[in-house]
């Protein structure tokens, strides 16, 4: 059962662009919801997390807006430059569901020069 | 400091060979995850243990799968009578503490397992 469902599954976008990544839970338990960035060969890495008490969280160029009410969550990149090309996943967690994380299926990003 | 190192990097067994994926955590760290990774896929979760108990052993596909922590730090995960469904990239995670969201997580760069 696919507890956190991702899309795209991939995006094109030009330098200085804003990249949107969207996902949607089930799971009305989780409370936290961390992004991962991924590389080739490399494995991913936090770059951004929220919890549902706040409806956006802001980090350098990166957000996450998140709706509690529609259980959706979506990452925004604000001037996307192309060493931000990499694949990110979105995740979700709970007490419920221990201390795992729940990832989404992923979306690749490339940002072109 | 070193982060979470996972060795080998790139295993090839066999149909039926047994394989072992050990996982160096990040010293201190008490949680410690093992993730599968399927090509083009997001990572699924295995197992999780706490120092060297295994709390969570719900995710292991079946049992073939073991995975171990016998001194708190150092793991190995285990995979006899590897089938070509193994294959995938197998990620360890360490956390520094047992709560459940109030430390990052933090990835090794997996080993690639390629069953032929």
């Amino acid at each position: 059962q696919q507890q956190v469902k991702q899309s795209p599954q991939s995006l094109i976008v030009q330098k200085g662009g804003i990249s949107i990544i969207n996902c949607a839970y089930e799971n009305t338990a989780f409370d936290y919801f961390p992004w991962y960035q991924q590389f080739p060969g490399k494995g991913p890495a936090l770059l951004i997390a929220i919890r549902p008490d706040v409806s956006e969280k802001k980090e350098g160029r990166f957000t996450i807006s998140f709706n509690k009410s529609a259980k959706q969550f979506s990452l925004h990149i604000m001037d996307s430059q192309p060493g931000d090309s990499a694949t990110y996943f979105c995740a979700a967690s709970g007490e419920t569901s221990g201390s795992r994380l729940t990832f989404g299926e992923g979306t690749q990003l490339t940002v072109n020069p | 400091g070193a982060g979470v190192s996972q060795s080998p990097r790139y295993k090839v067994a066999k149909r039926g060979q047994d394989v072992a994926l050990r996982c160096d955590p990040i010293s201190g760290h008490v949680s410690l995850f093992w993730y599968q990774q399927a090509l083009g896929q997001g990572p699924e979760f295995l197992t999780y243990f706490q120092n060297e108990a295994q709390l969570d052993k719900s995710g292991l596909p079946s049992d073939r799968f073991f995975a171990e922590r016998p001194e708190g730090s150092v793991s190995t995960l285990k995979i006899q009578r590897t089938q070509q469904e193994d294959s995938a990239v197998y990620l360890c995670a360490s956390r520094t503490s047992s709560g459940l969201t109030n430390s990052p997580l933090h990835f090794g760069n997996g080993t690639r397992l390629t069953v032929t």
